[in-house]
């Protein structure tokens, strides 16, 4: 079964320096691939996503994924995080198989910014 | 763009009675439908598909028989959590697809949460 792995519960940065949350997948076919950002007691909202074609994907608010599939990997990153930024981020993959189209959430990672 | 509504945002209700909370897509037609359960500071867990016209399928370990879903049209799903209980209190979410970005490229459109408090 798919799964998928975000190394770190919590990731701490300062205001204006680089954010890079990790995200690896476990499937030996890439799987369709999402990061999705949850503020509190809401939804969620889409960042971006990479079905194909160019790996380097650029979503919304600055942020961009890079696809590695040598390393199975799908990290998102941002050059300089914003106090707004904070948030807990989701990566999430689904079978190119799966008819259902479910998506399978990683465990997540909260982000925090320090001014 | 797409939006999906979730209501009500909070509910709060005793043990052993019925909550239903409703998840609507309010500018596209989505023939399918996922309810997500979210416990405090955990990811999300896929309780199962609502299929229009169809039963929905549920994950493993959920049961149907308390977690009552029906796909009543192209806009409107239900959850419904029978007989709660207060390890039932959660934060439930649903999810629709967007048909008219056709293929499975289309990303899943999220409502707020639900979030069920059972006393």
């Amino acid at each position: 079964a798919q799964s998928v792995t975000q190394l770190g519960s919590h990731v701490s940065v300062s205001e204006g320096a680089l954010v890079l949350l990790r995200c690896n997948y476990s499937s030996s076919v890439p799987p369709y691939l999402f990061w999705y950002v949850q503020y509190p007691n809401q939804g969620l909202q889409l960042l971006l996503k990479y079905t194909t074609g160019a790996t380097l994907v650029k979503g919304i608010n600055g942020f961009e994924a890079e696809f590695k599939k040598s390393e199975t990997s799908f990290h998102l990153t941002k050059p300089s995080a914003h106090m707004s930024d904070a948030a807990e981020y989701f990566c999430a993959v689904s079978d190119r198989g799966d008819s259902s189209y479910k998506l399978i959430f990683g465990s997540g990672t909260r982000l925090l910014v320090r001014p | 763009g797409a939006v999906v509504s979730q209501h009500p945002s909070w509910v709060i209700c005793k043990s052993g009675t019925s909550v239903k909370i409703e998840c609507r897509s309010l500018d596209f037609q989505a023939t399918t439908m996922f309810w997500y359960r979210q416990f405090p500071k955990q990811s999300l867990m896929l309780m199962a598909t609502s299929n229009e016209g169809s039963k929905a399928t549920y994950e493993q370990g959920v049961e149907k028989d308390k977690f009552l879903i029906n796909h009543a049209s192209l806009t409107l799903s239900t959850l419904t959590v029978t007989s709660a209980h207060p390890e039932d209190s959660s934060f439930y979410i649903c999810s629709a697809r967007d048909l008219r970005q056709g293929t499975y490229n289309s990303p899943l459109h999220f409502g707020n949460g639900t979030r069920l408090t059972v006393t």
